[in-house]
């Protein structure tokens, strides 16, 4: 069974970039099997969806935050990454990781999710 | 301002039946399956329902999803308190080189 951990900065300034890391257990993200998703939850609103990638390295981002969004991929390690440039606190949130099957695409299982928040 | 627009809130009593609507368009819910999933406080979301009304094993059959042209609904039936929860309605959808969009979540409330 596959298990996703979402890891990085709690605190990123106004302007920099928030850089997570989702580290992949129990199964290969190289596998083929699955994309690989971010999506976020301001405090008390709803979910985002961030973008995707796939092992091939194709992705597929929100156009809302296409222009500031890249996300890859570290087969190596068995982790993927999320980067979003010229945060301001609007983008304050916990930051999920999730997969995807390539064949059912559901959101399942998902990480237990990580809070960011932007302040100077 | 979310793409898929379900109502805020919802309520009801043990034992009632509750449904809860997810409304999007043609390039989103009227071409692709949607899939909720449940959000209990201070937890990462669970996936509920996939390909419009099909439940993943271990989702009490009490859970049951449907879908009709550009909607969808989400019913939930001999209501416990367990189901107070936000739930969202989610599809993938085709314009702008697609991508995933959610509902903005509804609030469900056990009496």
């Amino acid at each position: 069974q596959v298990q996703l951990q979402e890891s990085g900065p709690g605190l990123v300034k106004p302007s920099q970039t928030l850089s997570l890391t989702c580290t992949v257990s129990g199964g290969s993200i190289s596998s083929g099997s699955y994309y690989w998703s971010w999506i976020r939850q301001p405090a008390g609103k709803g979910l985002e969806w961030i973008g995707r990638i796939y092992t091939s390295g194709s992705t597929n981002y929100n156009p809302s935050l296409k222009s500031r969004v890249t996300i890859s991929v570290d087969t190596s390690k068995n982790q993927f990454s999320l980067k979003l440039s010229s945060v301001t606190a609007a983008d304050t949130a916990v930051y999920y990781c999730a997969s995807e099957p390539v064949t059912l695409n559901w959101f399942d299982p998902w990480g237990q999710g990580t809070l960011v928040t932007v302040s100077s | 301002q979310s793409v898929l627009t379900q109502p805020p809130s919802a309520s009801g009593t043990p034992g009632q039946r509750v449904t809860i609507s997810c409304s999007g368009s043609s390039s989103n819910i009227g071409s692709n399956y949607v899939y909720w999933y449940q959000q209990l406080p201070g937890t990462a979301p669970k996936l509920l329902i996939y390909r419009n009304n099909q439940r993943p094993s271990g989702v009490p059959d009490r859970f049951s999803g449907s879908k009709s042209g550009t909607s969808a609904s989400l019913a939930i039936s001999g209501l416990r308190s367990e189901d107070e929860a936000d739930y969202y309605c989610a599809a993938w959808d085709d314009s702008l080189s697609g991508h995933w969009v959610f509902g903005g979540g509804t609030k469900l409330t056990v009496l």
